[in-house]
This record gives structure tokens, C-alpha cells and sequence, in this order.
């Protein structure tokens, strides 16, 4: 059964500074992963898509890079703003017809 | 497009009646995909479907739960009978194709059973 995990569960920053979210899982057999994001009480917005032959994408700020066979993938915002703050999370889309498995987010918090 | 869309967004209802919960995908989408986001739970896949057709069922919680999808453009999710533990949002999502391409989220359904 696929596992994803993402750590850390919260992390707060000052408005400016770079960081990167960290996403795993355990079964390296994935179609492909994808981040979102989720602003409270909202639904879940797609920022990236990394197909399994891929190692990474980028839009804009974001960056995500992806490594099959260490079950990893990271989330790199440059510049963070304030209007960033949410909670990201990443899914991960297995072999197994295309059922998706989330981790459970990071909540991100930038502070002006 | 106008995105998936979802209805009611907000449904309260008290223990023991039925709830449907509907879903628009967005169109020429032929995967639809139900979730359920809870605090303790996170985000659980409940049932998907690939051509108006139930792919995996397996998430679904209880008997109590039902899907369809009876074409292409629309899709109930069913709780008959409701119970104050099935308060939570309900998502539903649409892909392009089964696989490989990215999903798209509605706003969601939150669920109130008193």
C-alpha cells in the first residue's frame, strides 16, 4: 500500500526567503505526482505535475523536482510572499489505474 | 470552463437521513474522482470512475455510501443513512485521462450530521 509523508507538517518563514517542502513515498512505482495547494476552506488549486520520466517542473517561483527511485520529491518556492501561505500538499498517482494517494500537507506561513 | 462544480456546497442534515452530494466534471474530462477530507483522516480517495464506469471502490467507507456516474457530465455521491462521523468535505475531481494527466478539484461539499 502506498504511504506518502511530507514533512514538516507546519513551517513558518519570513516574506523573502526560499524554501523547499519535502514530499515521500514508499512505493516507487508511480504514473506521475502532483502538487497543490489548499487555502483554508477551499478546495485544492493543481501547481505542478511531474510525470514519472520526468525530474522536475517548474512554473513561475515553484519548482518541483522528483526522484523515482528515492521515493522523493520537493517543492522549491523562491521568494516567498505573504500571499503563499497555505497548505501544500502532494499526490502521488500509482500504476495501480490511477488511484492517488495525498500526504496529509505542510502548512506554510509567511510572514510579512 | 467553469472548472468542476459542486452542489450544495454546504449540506446540513441530521442522523439517519439521505444526502446526495453532486458532481460536474469539467468537460470532454472521462475521469471523475471522489474524495473525502476529514482532520484526522486527511484527504481519502473514496471511489473513482473512467468512463461513467467504477474503477475502485475500495474507499468507500461503509455500505451506507453509493456512487454513480450515469454519464459523462454528472456524478452523485449517496449517504443513506447518515451519521454525525460522515461530517466532513467531499471533493470531487477530473482528469483529463485515467492516468497522466493532472486532476482538477471543486470547491467541495461540506457536510454537517447533527
Amino acid at each position: 500500500k502506498q504511504e506518502v509523508t511530507q514533512i514538516p507538517a507546519a513551517l513558518s518563514v519570513p516574506e523573502g526567503e526560499n524554501l523547499v517542502l519535502n514530499c515521500s513515498f514508499t512505493d516507487s512505482a508511480i504514473y506521475n505526482l502532483q502538487w497543490f495547494r489548499q487555502d483554508p476552506g477551499k478546495g485544492l488549486t493543481s501547481l505542478l505535475l511531474i510525470q514519472s520520466s520526468q525530474r522536475e517542473q517548474t512554473s513561475g517561483r515553484l519548482n518541483a523536482s522528483l526522484d523515482k527511485s528515492s521515493g522523493r520529491s520537493t517543492l522549491y518556492i523562491a521568494a516567498s510572499q505573504p500571499g503563499d501561505s497555505a497548505t501544500y500538499l502532494c499526490a502521488v498517482r500509482d500504476t495501480n489505474a490511477g488511484k492517488s494517494t495525498f500526504g496529509d500537507g505542510t502548512t506554510l506561513t509567511v510572514k510579512p | 470552463d467553469a472548472g468542476v462544480i459542486q452542489s450544495p456546497r454546504h449540506e446540513v442534515t441530521e442522523m439517519g437521513q439521505e444526502v446526495t452530494l453532486r458532481c460536474k466534471p469539467i468537460s470532454g474530462h472521462n475521469s471523475l474522482f471522489w474524495y473525502r477530507q476529514t482532520m484526522m483522516r486527511g484527504l481519502e480517495l473514496l471511489i473513482y470512475f473512467n468512463n461513467n464506469v467504477p474503477i475502485d471502490d475500495s474507499g468507500m467507507p461503509e455500505d451506507r455510501f453509493s456512487a454513480k456516474m450515469p454519464n459523462a457530465s454528472f456524478s452523485t455521491l449517496k449517504i443513506q443513512p447518515s451519521e454525525p462521523r460522515d461530517s466532513a468535505v467531499y471533493f470531487c475531481a477530473s482528469s483529463f485521462r485515467l492516468t497522466s494527466y493532472e486532476q482538477y478539484f471543486g470547491p467541495g461539499t461540506r457536510l454537517t450530521v447533527t
